[in-house]
């Protein structure tokens, strides 16, 4: 079975202060995908990153960052010098990977409510 | 522009009836899912479907139904079986070929359950 932890419920800074979202995860697969999605006060899901198993390299991308650690099984997300326009609730989520081409949904984690005050 | 509608955005049942949240996509993808999301419970899969005709449960499909019968068009039905339908519920999409490894699913806008 698999299983992603997102232990921080909410977490609050204020702008321009970096800030990290934790991820845990547990899976028996040996080859799988990771997620980061954030979703804005309107609902809808918006995808941010997708990393696979056999990739530890860190990723950038502008003020957001990801760490990788497989052992630690843990996909930790970093915001450098936040804005207000960061807050929502971020998931992270795993899901198999197939070879052949497949999908069979994603396990998430219950989400980090973030919250950027000015 | 390509994407995925849900609709309506809102809707209200009384309890005993059932209800049918509609999601197309025009996405050319193959898999559809849907998931339901609760207060602090992140989302959760109720069914998804990877090809015309033919679907699966997911985590938490009891209450639901689905039919798939286009590629576009995935819905489905809260029955009067489910016991706490008053929820977020989010229908997404994404490819599934031998040429295109699982890639990141796409969602649509999300259909609140009020169960009245």
């Amino acid at each position: 079975a698999q299983k992603v932890t997102q232990a921080q419920t909410e977490i609050s800074v204020v702008e321009k202060e970096d800030v990290t979202l934790d991820c845990v995860y547990e899976t028996r697969d040996t080859t799988y995908y990771l997620f980061w999605y954030k979703q804005p006060p309107s609902g809808e899901l918006v995808f941010l990153i997708r990393r696979n198993s056999f990739d530890e390299q860190n990723e950038i991308s502008g003020r957001y960052s990801w760490n990788f650690q497989k052992s630690t099984s843990s996909f930790n997300f970093t915001i450098t010098a936040s804005q207000v326009v960061d807050s929502a609730v971020y998931f992270c989520a795993l899901s198999k990977m197939y070879s052949g081409g497949g999908a069979d949904g994603l396990t998430f984690g219950k989400g980090t409510h973030l919250i950027i005050q000015p | 522009d390509g994407g995925i509608t849900q609709s309506p955005k809102y809707l209200f049942r009384k309890e005993g009836q059932n209800v049918t949240l509609s999601c197309e996509q025009n996405l050319n993808h193959d898999a559809m899912y849907w998931y339901r999301q609760d207060p602090g419970q992140g989302l959760r899969l109720i069914y998804y479907s990877q090809i015309v005709n033919d679907f699966q449960k997911g985590d938490i499909a009891e209450g639901y139904s689905v039919s798939r019968e286009k590629k576009e068009s995935f819905p489905l039905t809260v029955t009067s079986a489910q016991k706490n339908p008053t929820a977020f519920y989010l229908c997404a999409s994404s490819p599934w070929t031998a040429q295109i490894m699982n890639t990141e699913a796409f969602f649509g806008q999300g259909t609140r359950l009020t169960v009245v």
